[in-house]
């Protein structure tokens, strides 16, 4: 089955600092990269995706990355809000498949600093 | 945007009574709906795959006899865990899955169950 990594584990910023959290996958197959940002006591949130026909994708603050080669990708956020701080989790899945199961990375907690 | 709505969001049982936990999505229709259980400070543990008007699948190591689960429509999926004790003690969070491309995964807020 699928086997996904995440770094680091807790990552501390200063407000304005950029951040970035790394995820490495097993399955080849895999082509669906979501992330996720879970506050305190909440369901996660989708905040950004991208599928494995497309090496990056932008939303305002908030980019991700894949390397499908290395089986590789990366959350970046720039410009760093206390708000931002939060547990991110990256995921991977076989999008096409019936069951779709979303593995989940082991998250990292980021502190933005005031 | 795509809802995904959880209720209760918290409740204490005591041992041995079950507990109904209800997924909604509120705006979109979801063939599938999965359930997470988390403990604090890790990652978000698949318990089961649910599918409307099928029976649910569940992860390896997951009682189904404990965890009853229902996906009677689009729409709605119940996580019933039945005789609960202490170390049933957990965050229940589902997401649905929309049922057309693409597929994304919304999750629910969570529910807070204690068992004392």
């Amino acid at each position: 089955g699928e086997n996904v990594e995440q770094h680091p584990s807790t990552l501390s910023v200063q407000e304005g600092d950029s951040a970035v959290i790394k995820c490495t996958y097993s399955d080849s197959a895999s082509n669906y990269f979501p992330w996720y940002k879970q506050e305190l006591g909440k369901g996660p949130q989708l905040i950004i995706d991208i599928r494995s026909n497309v090496g990056e994708k932008k939303d305002q603050r908030i980019a991700v990355t894949l390397n499908k080669t290395a089986k590789h990708f990366s959350l970046h956020i720039t410009e760093t809000q206390p708000e931002d701080s939060a547990v991110y989790f990256c995921a991977a899945s076989r999008e096409q498949t019936g069951a779709n199961n979303l593995f989940f990375g082991t998250g990292t907690r980021l502190t933005v600093i005031p | 945007g795509a809802v995904v709505s959880q209720h209760p969001s918290w409740v204490i049982c005591k041992s041995g009574t079950s507990v109904k936990i209800e997924c909604r999505s509120l705006d979109f229709q979801a063939t599938t709906m999965f359930w997470y259980r988390q403990f604090p400070k890790q990652s978000l543990m698949l318990m089961a795959t649910s599918n409307e008007g099928s029976k649910a699948t569940y992860e390896q190591g997951v009682e189904k006899d404990k965890f009853l689960i229902n996906h009677a429509s689009l729409t709605l999926s119940t996580l019933t865990v039945t005789s609960a004790h202490p170390e049933d003690s957990s965050f229940y969070i589902c997401s649905a899955r929309k049922r057309v491309f693409p597929y994304e995964q919304y999750f629910g807020p969570g529910t807070r169950l204690t068992v004392t």
